[in-house]
């Protein structure tokens, strides 16, 4: 059974261009989410999503971030016109259902670095 | 979720039993603890939770204590591969299952 996928593993992205970071989570996980964590710093929630659906965005920034978890395919998480202050690295985890007694698995993550 | 506290960095003898305390002590009845961890700047890796009782996994133990406001991870034999930031979360209902992470404990494991 394959662990959470991201890819991809390293993106540089020139100030101003789009970044497009993919998440499959594990098999039978129809639960993603979505975390960040700046250069030395913690992790911090972002998004959770079920398939097609948004369900929390609290941890999302307002303005140029999106995601998407569509019926068949991996999730996307879409940043538009990076800034250096996007660069960080970006996780996705997998569960099999949201509820407080399932764990979630975390991909490797992709280093986003802005130039 | 309730919050909680856990050292800043810890020491632990190769081969060592490490022992990872976390307080918790506004954690409500049907609030889970969860451990991960995060090796350098890997994806962060499920250890082990509870609820109320003591668990025991291939990884490690979770000690729980009676009024549930303090737990302990305990890595009984621990490695230079477990050098590692450990996070201590509670997790209840209601909250879409996202995980709220601290500042955690980074483990030094010395040879």
């Amino acid at each position: 059974n394959a662990g959470v996928m991201q890819n991809p593993r390293h993106l540089v992205r020139r100030r101003g261009q789009e970044a497009r970071l993919r998440c499959s989570p594990m098999k039978g996980h129809s639960h993603v989410y979505w975390y960040r964590q700046l250069p030395e710093e913690g992790l911090k929630f972002m998004v959770y999503l079920q398939k097609e659906n948004i369900i929390d965005e609290s941890g999302m920034p307002k303005e140029r971030f999106s995601a998407e978890f569509p019926k068949e395919g991996p999730s996307i998480l879409r940043i538009q016109q990076v800034v250096r202050g996007d660069s960080a690295a970006y996780f996705c985890a997998s569960s099999p259902r949201p509820t407080s007694d399932y764990e979630q698995y975390f991909g490797p993550g992709t280093r986003l670095t802005v130039t | 979720d309730a919050k909680t506290t856990q050292p800043p960095s810890m020491d632990c003898a190769e081969g060592r039993a490490a022992n990872l305390p976390c307080n918790h002590s506004t954690i409500s009845g049907n609030e889970y603890v969860y451990w991960y961890r995060q090796i350098h700047s890997q994806g962060p890796q499920y250890i082990i939770h509870g609820l109320k009782n003591n668990e025991t996994n291939e990884m490690a133990s979770l000690i729980i204590t009676e009024d549930r406001k303090s737990s302990t991870l305990i890595l009984p034999h621990a490695t230079l591969r477990d050098t590692a930031v450990y996070y201590c979360i509670v997790r209840g209902p209601g909250n879409t299952g996202k995980l709220i992470f601290g500042q955690g404990t980074t483990l030094q494991v010395k040879p």
